[in-house]
């Protein structure tokens, strides 16, 4: 069973930098075919796909943020962690990360319930 | 990057209605277009993947259809749990998987 969960901090000040880690089970992040993505929801919008990174350590990141995203892995860990730099008040938002399935069409079949970020001094 | 556009943005319906929703991309994506559905405060759950391939565990009324630049998600004999926000995302782009902006199903 996959499971995956988002931790970090509530609470975030313009400017300064949010680190995320998602913490999975039920699967390996060490094969091309197999990733963990991360995504945003600001409220009441829509979902916005910030960046990925797959087993064999390719990762990509959305061209409107990449300058402020890096996305890593602790595969002995399970864990993928997301920094986004320079936070500020259009960031908040509900950030999850997702199992990616390239089995599946490269689709995020399984979600973390998602953690609350807020940028405000 | 490939943009993702869906109509309508929202749609009024009632039980047992028959519901469609289109999505189109900028370019060709094959039949690499997922869609998801998302309840109030929750995470999204996975309903079709490549284009018209159930997830499973996902009713037989959801399907999807669809090729190159433009998909449809169909509800059949809506019921009141379907009632939700529903996002197409293209995974053709090796390099960005951009998300649609959302349709809701209201009651």
């Amino acid at each position: 069973q996959i499971t995956l969960k988002e931790s970090g901090p509530t609470l975030v000040k313009p400017t300064q930098t949010l680190t995320l880690t998602c913490t999975f089970s039920g699967f390996s992040l060490s094969t091309t075919e197999v990733g963990v993505g991360w995504i945003r929801q600001p409220p009441g919008k829509a979902l916005e796909w910030l960046a990925h990174i797959y087993g064999s350590d390719h990762k990509k990141y959305s061209t409107a943020l990449k300058s402020r995203l890096s996305i890593t892995k602790d595969t002995s860990k399970n864990q993928v962690v997301l920094t986004m730099t320079n936070m500020e008040a259009a960031d908040t938002a509900t950030y999850y990360c997702a199992h990616l399935s390239a089995t599946l069409k490269y689709s995020f079949d399984m979600w973390g319930q998602g953690t609350v970020v807020t940028v405000s001094s | 990057d490939i943009q993702m556009t869906q109509s309508p943005s929202s749609l009024s319906a009632s039980v047992g209605d028959r519901v469609t929703i289109t999505c189109r991309s900028s370019q060709s994506i094959s039949n690499y277009l997922n869609w998801y559905q998302q309840k109030p405060g929750k995470a999204p759950d996975l309903l079709i993947y490549g284009a018209s391939t159930l997830q499973s565990g996902v009713p037989a009324r959801f399907s999807g259809s669809g090729s190159g630049t433009e998909f449809t998600l169909t509800i059949s004999n809506l019921q009141p749990e379907d009632f939700a926000t529903y996002f197409c995302q293209q995974s053709f782009d090796f390099y960005t998987y951009s998300l649609g902006q959302g349709t809701r199903v209201e009651i």
